[in-house]
């Protein structure tokens, strides 16, 4: 079983729509969370960092932590034909010293 | 601000070749990191460099040598390539922290 699991996808929604991401983990010692975007054939790049549970809001973007259940979620609202990416999810044991472990990636299409 | 910057962006090898993988950062990052990425299995550790002088095996170390030439240039090493070894390749850095990853924009090899 993998350290951290994600749906690959396709997720296909229309332009506008609430997209909801998530991913699940089974080592309970992560404690830092974050969301990165990749678009086709670049780099994956830092969207939204959180330290243990609760939520954060970054403009249409929101990243929601569950500890207790181990599930992580990236929501985004009002959706752009922009936002058509790889979103990854990454988490670390500790903020120094350790190393990210990913998610496989959920490809989101959002169509106009 | 280039960032981190891999050279080269497209190679083809064929089975038995050898090839090295540049990779340099220009923000006075300390620790460096190579990923690869294959469809369904999202970012895998191949080695890391916490610090100039230091390196270490990630989850996906065989077939691979680094050497973290300077603080800027930390190199990956393919001495015999096999067909298994076909995906794109990304170098990372960060200051030291898990939020602060800043990744190149890869190195796309098939191995033939």
């Amino acid at each position: 079983q993998k350290e951290v699991e994600q749906d690959p996808g396709p997720l296909s929604v229309p332009e506008g729509a609430i997209v909801s991401l998530n991913c699940t983990y089974s080592n309970s010692a992560f404690q830092y969370f974050m969301w990165y975007r990749q678009y086709s054939r670049k780099g994956p790049e830092l969207l939204m960092y959180t330290y243990s549970s609760g939520n954060k809001e970054d403009g249409r973007f929101t990243a929601q932590v569950d500890k207790s259940s181990k599930y992580i979620s990236l929501f985004i609202r009002d959706s752009q034909p922009s936002d058509s990416a790889t979103y990854l999810c990454a988490m670390s044991v500790a903020e120094y010293g350790n190393k990210l472990v990913f998610g496989a990636g959920t490809i989101l299409r959002v169509k106009s | 601000n280039a960032g981190v910057t891999q050279t080269p962006k497209f190679q083809v090898l064929k089975t038995g070749q050898s090839m090295t993988l540049q990779c340099a950062q220009d923000m006075n990052h300390n620790s460096m990191y190579w990923y690869r990425q294959d469809p369904g299995m999202g970012l895998r550790l191949i080695y890391y460099s916490a610090s100039e002088g230091t390196t270490d095996k990630g989850e996906v170390p065989n077939g691979y040598n680094v050497s973290r030439l300077n603080k800027r240039e930390f190199s990956l090493r393919l001495e015999s390539a096999a067909p298994s070894q076909t995906s794109v390749y990304f170098c990372a850095s960060s200051v030291g922290g898990a939020r602060g990853y800043t990744f190149g924009s890869g190195t796309r090899l098939t191995v033939v």
